[in-house]
C-alpha cells in the first residue's frame, strides 16, 4: 500500500504570496492517479487538481500541480484570503486509495 | 445537477453495525464511467478512504478495515450502501459519499457528509 506524506504540516503566508505544498509517495505513483483537494473549515473537500497537473472545473489558474514518480507539488501562485484551508493529496494504485495527512494553509 | 446525499444514524452504540446510505442524483450508477467511494474524517483529523464500488460492481476496501466493511449498490434506487460492523468510539467521524469518474480518475463530487458519533 502506498503511503503519502505531505509537507509542511502548516504554512502561514500573507495574501499575494506564493505557496508551495509537497506530497511524497512511498512508491512511484502513476501521474494520472494523483489528485489534490481543498477543504475549507466546515466544508466537504473539493477537487482542485487531477492527473497531477490538470485543474478541475471552475478552479482558478493560480492553482497548479506538477511532479511525477514519488514527488508532487501543489502551487498557489498568489494567495487569496479564501485559500485558507487544508490541502490533501490522494493517490490510487492496485484498487486502493490513500490520502496524505494534509497541509494547513493559514493566511495572515 | 450532480448530488450525493448521505443518510444514516447520528448516534450508534459500540459493537453495533452502522449502515449508511448514499443517494445520488444527476448521474446513473449503471454508468460505466462512474464509481462511488466512502471516505471518513474523524473530528480534526485527516481524510481516510474506506471502500469503493466500481462501475462493474467490483469492490475494494481499506486494508486496515476490510474485515468490517461491506459496500453495495442498488442501481434502480440510485443508492450506495456501506455497512461497518463492530463499531467503536474511534469510528466517530463525518462520513462522505464521493463520486469518481474515469474522466478525471479522481473524486470529483462529494456529498455534504454525515456525522456519526459512537457512544454508549
Amino acid at each position: 500500500e502506498i503511503v503519502l506524506t505531505q509537507s509542511p504540516g502548516t504554512l502561514s503566508l500573507s495574501p499575494g504570496e506564493r505557496a508551495t505544498l509537497s506530497c511524497r509517495a512511498s512508491q512511484s505513483v502513476d501521474s494520472s492517479d494523483l489528485a489534490w483537494y481543498q477543504q475549507r473549515p466546515g466544508q466537504a473537500p473539493r477537487l482542485l487538481i487531477y492527473g497531477a497537473s490538470s485543474r478541475a472545473t471552475g478552479i482558478p489558474d493560480r492553482f497548479s500541480g506538477s511532479g511525477s514518480g514519488t514527488d508532487f507539488t501543489l502551487t498557489i501562485s498568489r494567495l487569496e484570503p479564501e485559500d485558507s484551508a487544508v490541502y490533501y493529496c490522494q493517490q490510487y494504485d492496485s484498487s486502493l486509495f490513500t490520502f496524505g495527512p494534509g497541509t494547513k494553509v493559514d493566511i495572515k | 445537477q450532480v448530488t450525493l446525499k448521505e443518510s444514516g444514524p447520528v448516534l450508534v452504540k459500540p459493537t453495533e453495525t452502522l449502515t449508511l446510505t448514499c443517494t445520488v442524483s444527476g448521474f446513473s450508477l449503471s454508468n460505466g464511467r462512474v464509481g462511488v467511494s466512502w471516505i471518513r474524517q474523524p473530528p480534526g483529523k485527516a481524510l481516510e478512504w474506506l471502500a469503493h464500488i466500481f462501475s462493474d460492481d467490483r469492490k475494494s476496501y481499506s486494508t486496515s478495515l476490510k474485515t468490517r466493511l461491506a459496500i453495495s449498490k442498488d442501481t434502480s434506487k440510485s443508492q450506495v450502501v456501506l455497512t461497518m460492523t463492530n463499531i467503536d468510539p474511534v469510528d466517530t467521524a463525518t462520513y462522505y459519499c464521493v463520486r469518481r469518474t474515469v474522466t478525471t480518475y479522481a473524486f470529483d463530487m462529494w456529498g455534504q457528509g454525515t456525522m456519526v458519533t459512537v457512544s454508549s
